[in-house]
């Protein structure tokens, strides 16, 4: 059972919005940077928003991520094919020094 | 550019030893820290540990600590991975990351090594 709790699956069409949340406690994210890592299917993870809402250079602004208190979510926007992928949040917990996964979200684009 | 090039998939029996590697450029390797995350066959990321490869300060995973060791050599930019004796539950892709800060993020990863551990 992960730290942080992210639904296991997410689908939506192509050009819709959709959400993933990630829940956690005041130890992880109620106090830590929030991350997104993407996992493109066979390939390794990849950052795709820190600090909550940053965007690393590259990462189209589809993508969109916000924070209140202890939960997080991930927006993505026009929705496209190739966003079909694994999405994991991640933060560092301070009781249990240590970074924290989410269990990861399969996103299914229909 | 970052770039982390991890060594090649490994088979290996119950019992033996392992070390794998991570070599880094693109950057002041002794700078950031360096971390390994599991990832088992159709599984979820897994946290391992995290080393500062200027003074090889090391955090591991509760779940992990003393199972796997993490090294670096700065005279090759490289990090390690190692197991004494591994088991076939070590079977799985195993990721290195530069991380930044301790409380950070993993903002540039390797392609993974695959290790089968299997009689």
């Amino acid at each position: 059972q992960s730290v942080l709790t992210q639904p296991p699956s997410a689908s939506g069409t192509p050009g819709q919005r959709v959400t993933i949340s990630c829940s956690g406690s005041g130890s992880n994210i109620g106090r830590n940077a929030l991350n997104w890592y993407q996992q493109l299917p066979g390939t390794a993870p990849k950052l795709l928003i820190y600090r909550s809402n940053q965007r690393p250079s590259g990462v189209p602004d589809r993508f969109s991520g916000s924070k209140s208190g202890t939960s997080a979510s991930l927006a993505i926007s026009g929705l496209q094919s190739e966003d079909e992928a694994d999405y994991y949040c991640a933060a560092w917990d301070d009781s249990l020094n240590s970074v924290v996964f989410g269990g990861g979200t399969k996103l299914t684009v229909l | 550019e970052v770039q982390l090039v991890q060594s090649g998939a490994e088979v290996k029996k119950p019992g033996e030893s392992l070390k794998i590697s991570c070599k880094a450029s693109g950057y002041t390797f002794s700078s950031n820290w360096i971390g390994w995350v599991r990832q088992m066959p159709g599984k979820g990321l897994e946290w391992m540990g995290i080393i500062f490869p200027a003074d090889s300060d090391t955090k591991y995973s509760p779940a992990f600590q003393g199972q796997v060791i993490l090294s670096v050599d700065t005279s090759t930019n490289t990090a390690f991975l190692q197991w004494t004796s591994l088991k076939a539950s070590d079977s799985a892709m195993y990721y290195c990351a530069r991380r930044i800060a301790v409380a950070g993020w993993f903002d540039h990863w390797g392609r993974g090594t695959l290790v089968t551990v299997s009689s």
